[in-house]
């Protein structure tokens, strides 16, 4: 289809392991997001890139956590020595220019650190 | 920082009964604002969005309402039917991202 496409679905990893994430974005679309939702909880902003600017990473919790975009396409989301609280669904969005305009999102990784 | 507050977080109605989901934001420079709704394990659903410049927008059972010298926004939906049952997040504008309220539980009971 279309939409904004996020593999893997599900991660399974151990506490101290590397991930990482992916996210294809609509064609066309110039504006990225990345969010985190904890179980039960609204949708927590990481970070996001809008064409060549540099990325705004305000929402980004820790250096462990790093985001790139190659190409102005697909984005990857490392996180490095993962912690159980790290656990979660991990979102991406992508949208035409910047967010004032609808942001479409897709069905997220749900990462789960034993 | 920006805040966004979202009431209540459960609701539960009839179905055919009205449902009406309430959000306030700090940021003044707001001016877009999307609603979402999200079904277990799926991603957030775009429903219905409305801008600054405009007070009130409606699309079938679904309509939006903004005040913005309250710095309030509401979702309403009419005649509720159980497939409305979900997760439903208010959002705005701000700084080039979007700040989410925490949800509101909405369960449609037949």
């Amino acid at each position: 289809g279309a939409g904004v496409s996020q593999s893997p679905s599900n991660k399974v990893t151990e506490k101290g392991k590397d991930v990482e994430l992916r996210c294809d974005p609509i064609s066309g679309h110039t504006a990225l997001y990345w969010y985190r939702q904890s179980l039960g909880q609204g949708l927590e902003f990481l970070i996001y890139f809008q064409g060549n600017s540099a990325p705004d990473k305000s929402g980004l919790p820790s250096d462990r956590f790093s985001a790139e975009r190659t190409g102005g396409s697909v984005s990857t989301l490392t996180i490095q020595r993962t912690q159980q609280e790290d656990s979660a669904v991990y979102l991406c969005a992508s949208s035409f220019s910047n967010s004032d305009q609808p942001q479409h999102f897709g069905d997220g990784t749900r990462l789960s650190i034993l | 920082g920006e805040n966004v507050e979202q009431h209540p977080s459960t609701l539960s109605v009839q179905e055919g009964d009205s449902a009406v989901i309430k959000c306030t934001y700090s940021d003044s420079a707001s001016n877009y604002f999307p609603w979402y709704k999200q079904e277990l394990g799926k991603g957030p659903q775009l429903i219905i969005d409305i801008r600054s410049n405009v007070g009130e927008k409606k699309d079938q059972r679904i309509a939006v309402t903004l005040n913005k010298t309250a710095k309030h926004f509401s979702l309403h939906i009419t005649e509720t039917q159980p497939e409305d049952s979900a997760v439903y997040f208010c959002a705005a504008s701000s700084s080039n991202k979007l700040i989410f309220g925490a949800g509101t539980r909405l369960a449609v009971h037949p």
